[in-house]
C-alpha cells in the first residue's frame, strides 16, 4: 500500500530554472493538496483540488501551477525558481471530510 | 476564512509527565472537524487525534485526549505519560464541513520530551 508518493526527495535548483514536483496516491481520494513549510513554521496552503479537473488557489500560489488530470496524479509546477521558493513541499489526499490526510514524505528543495 | 493559531511556539516536558498543548481557531461554521498532527524529525505528518465538531464528548487514543471547547473555539491536547518517541512538532489542524475543503494548519508547537 504506497499511500501517497512524492518524487523527488530531494532538489537543488538554480534561480530561473523550472521543475515539477510529483505527487501519485493509490487510495482513490478526491482531494489533494499542495503545502509548503518553511523552517520552524507550520504548513502553508499553495494549492489544492476536490477531484479531477478542479483545482483552486491556496494561501500562497503565486510562483506556481498545478493541474488535476487524473485522480491519482497531482504534479506542482515551479516557474522561474527564486530563493525564496526554497522550502519543503508536502503533497496530501483525502477523502471526505472526516477522515484524516495522509501525507507523503516531502521534497527538500533548496533555490540557490 | 478560517484561521488556527496556536500560542506555544516551544514547549518542554520531562519524561512521563504531562503537558497540554493549546490551540483555538477562529470560524463562522458549526460544522467542522479538528485535527491535531505529529512531525517528528523524520518530517512525516502523523495524526494523533480528530474531533468532530458536532460531538461534545472529547476525542482521546491512548495517552492522548483533547480538550475541546466548542463556544470558546479552543481545541487543546493533553499528553499523558510523556515519552522520549513524543518529541515532535504538534499541528492543529481545521476543516469545515461541505465548505472549500481547505484544510488550515496552524504553526505549530515544538514539543521536547527530557529524559
Amino acid at each position: 500500500n504506497a499511500g501517497v508518493t512524492q518524487t523527488p526527495k530531494f532538489r537543488i535548483l538554480k534561480i530561473g530554472q523550472s521543475m515539477t514536483l510529483q505527487c501519485t496516491q493509490d487510495m482513490n481520494h478526491n482531494y489533494m493538496y499542495w503545502y509548503r513549510q518553511d523552517p520552524g513554521m507550520g504548513l502553508k496552503l499553495i494549492y489544492y483540488s476536490v477531484g479531477a479537473g478542479i483545482t483552486d488557489k491556496g494561501e500562497v500560489p503565486n510562483g506556481y501551477n498545478v493541474s488535476r488530470s487524473t485522480t491519482e496524479d497531482f504534479p506542482l509546477r515551479l516557474e522561474l525558481a527564486a530563493p525564496s521558493q526554497t522550502s519543503v513541499y508536502f503533497c496530501a489526499s483525502r477523502t471526505t471530510v472526516n477522515t484524516e490526510a495522509f501525507f507523503g514524505q516531502g521534497t527538500r528543495l533548496t533555490v540557490v | 476564512a478560517q484561521t488556527v493559531t496556536q500560542s506555544q511556539p516551544e514547549m518542554s516536558v520531562q519524561e512521563a509527565e504531562t503537558v497540554t498543548l493549546s490551540c483555538t481557531y477562529d470560524t463562522s461554521e458549526s460544522n467542522y472537524y479538528l485535527f491535531w498532527y505529529k512531525q517528528p524529525p523524520s518530517r512525516q505528518m502523523i495524526l494523533v487525534i480528530r474531533q468532530e465538531a458536532y460531538k461534545q464528548q472529547n476525542a482521546t487514543e491512548n495517552r492522548f485526549s483533547v480538550n475541546f471547547q466548542k463556544a470558546a473555539k479552543s481545541f487543546s491536547l493533553k499528553i499523558s505519560d510523556s515519552q522520549l518517541g513524543d518529541t515532535a512538532m504538534y499541528f492543529c489542524a481545521f476543516i469545515f464541513q461541505g465548505g472549500s475543503e481547505k484544510l488550515v494548519f496552524g504553526k505549530g508547537t515544538k514539543l521536547t520530551v527530557n529524559p
